[in-house]
């Protein structure tokens, strides 16, 4: 079974960054693409990037362009989330998941909490 | 990018079936069959019910289906459990290789 496993979240100021971090242990990390996926408190699910298999193509919601970066460390099973310039309206519980166009987003961590605020 | 647009509310008794609309534009429903569903309780990660529009992954009760006709999915909820009583969330690979969620949809069993 496929386990994921978020870290990194915690209380920001606002303009400050964080880099999220997701785990997958025993499982072939290295076949999935890999996602983030967010939502605010009390609201729905908004998709924020992607990342192949092998790292060479990303694609993120264009509202998040130049401010989050997804990458990945397929050597220590590891998807990370780079955000800067973080605002208020980006506190949400930030999700990582494996999936594809074809089968959807098929496994999820639990999901770690990242709250901007002064 | 605007979410996909589901009722927010949906209700029905035990044993009854509802369907849930996920509207959108053509193109973020940009690739035929990539549309999924998500189960999600209070305070839970979601959960795949529904892939490639009307797939069940293993594990998942028939009771649950999905379709699709132009611009718009959706899910339908058979003989309804209070078990199934969550948010439900579509969502679709679009044109711009990006996904979007659907805005959700609560199930009051």
């Amino acid at each position: 079974e496929v386990q994921l496993e978020e870290s990194g979240g915690g209380l920001v100021q606002p303009g400050e960054s964080l880099r999220l971090s997701c785990a997958g242990p025993g499982f072939t990390f290295s076949n999935y693409w890999m996602h983030w996926v967010r939502q605010s408190p009390g609201k729905g699910l908004v998709w924020v990037s992607q990342i192949r298999p092998d790292g060479s193509t990303t694609t993120s919601a264009e509202s998040l362009k130049g401010r989050f970066a997804i990458s990945r460390d397929n050597t220590k099973n590891t998807l990370y989330l780079q955000m800067s310039s973080l605002r208020p309206d980006d506190t949400a519980v930030y999700y990582c998941a494996t999936g594809d166009v074809l089968f959807g987003l098929t496994f999820w961590g639990q999901g770690t909490l990242v709250t901007v605020a002064s | 990018q605007s979410a996909l647009t589901q009722p927010p509310s949906v209700s029905g008794s035990p044993g009854q079936s509802v369907t849930i609309s996920c509207t959108g534009t053509s193109s973020d429903f940009g690739h035929d069959n990539s549309v999924s569903w998500y189960q999600q309780s209070p305070g839970t990660a979601p959960k795949l019910v529904i892939y490639e529009v009307r797939i069940r992954p293993s594990g998942v009760p028939d009771r649950f289906s999905g379709s699709k006709s132009a611009n718009t999915a959706s899910l339908t909820i058979s003989g309804l459990q209070a078990e199934d009583e969550a948010d439900y969330y579509c969502c679709s690979y679009t044109a711009r290789d990006t996904y979007v969620f659907g805005t959700g949809t609560w199930v009051t069993v």
